[in-house]
């Protein structure tokens, strides 16, 4: 049983430079959920999805950031034009959903974006 | 909006040494709350949960109560071992059907050093 994989691990770019993430969540998980990670922060929501649905986008999301999952299964997040405050760890988590009070998300290893 | 409040840090003990860390709470209604805990190079994975007023969260040792008079979620472990040094992050989740069930609200993280 594979966890949530995350490609690239690092990235660094230069400023005005567009990147794209891929996640690959736990396979039988409907959810998916991408988080940013600052130095010294805890993650913060960005956005989730429920299978290709994307239900939700936090207002840190600004109009540079796109993600999509187009199928249900692997996700990616774009930014465009980035700039030096893009710099962090891209979380991304999957789980599923359920009746249940809460569900648990596991987290992949994170993908680490330094814009210089 | 929900909100998690972590004693600053970083902490350090040496082993066999007594562990708290404090996490206070801001949430609507009854919120799931969590321990994560990342260690060095490793993502971040659910240390321990609980759901509901009263419970008990336990897993390796670190146990946490869910006090919803206090709202706090504090850590503890009797005797910690150079092994569980590792950032900890209180986290909590709103209900299902209510508008923040399943994005996770993270503290800001505590660094935990044990010294042999």
């Amino acid at each position: 049983d594979t966890g949530v994989s995350q490609d690239p691990r690092h990235k660094i770019t230069k400023r005005g430079q567009n990147v794209t993430f891929r996640c690959d969540p736990i396979s039988e998980h409907n959810r998916l959920y991408w988080y940013r990670q600052t130095l010294g922060q805890g993650p913060e929501f960005l956005t989730y999805f429920q299978n290709e649905a994307q239900l939700e986008k936090s207002r840190l999301l600004s109009d540079r950031f796109s993600a999509e999952r187009p199928k249900g299964s692997f996700s990616t997040l774009e930014i465009q034009r980035t700039e030096q405050g893009d710099s962090a760890m891209y979380l991304c988590a999957s789980s599923i959903s359920g009746s249940s009070s809460y569900n648990e998300q596991f987290f992949g290893p994170g993908t680490r974006l330094t814009v210089l | 909006g929900n909100s998690v409040t972590q004693m600053e840090g970083p902490v350090t003990l040496s082993e066999e040494a007594f562990l708290t860390i404090n996490c206070t709470y801001t949430a609507t209604g009854y919120p799931s709350l969590f321990w994560y805990v990342q260690y060095p190079g490793e993502g971040l994975q659910l240390l321990l949960k609980a759901t509901k007023a009263d419970d008990k969260g336990s897993n390796k040792g670190f146990e946490a109560t869910y006090r919803k008079e206090t709202t706090s979620f504090h850590l503890e472990k009797g005797s910690v071992q150079v092994s569980d040094s590792a950032v900890y992050f209180c986290a909590l989740t709103g209900v299902a059907g209510g508008t923040s069930y399943g994005k996770l609200t993270f503290g800001q993280g505590t660094i935990l050093t044990v010294h042999p």
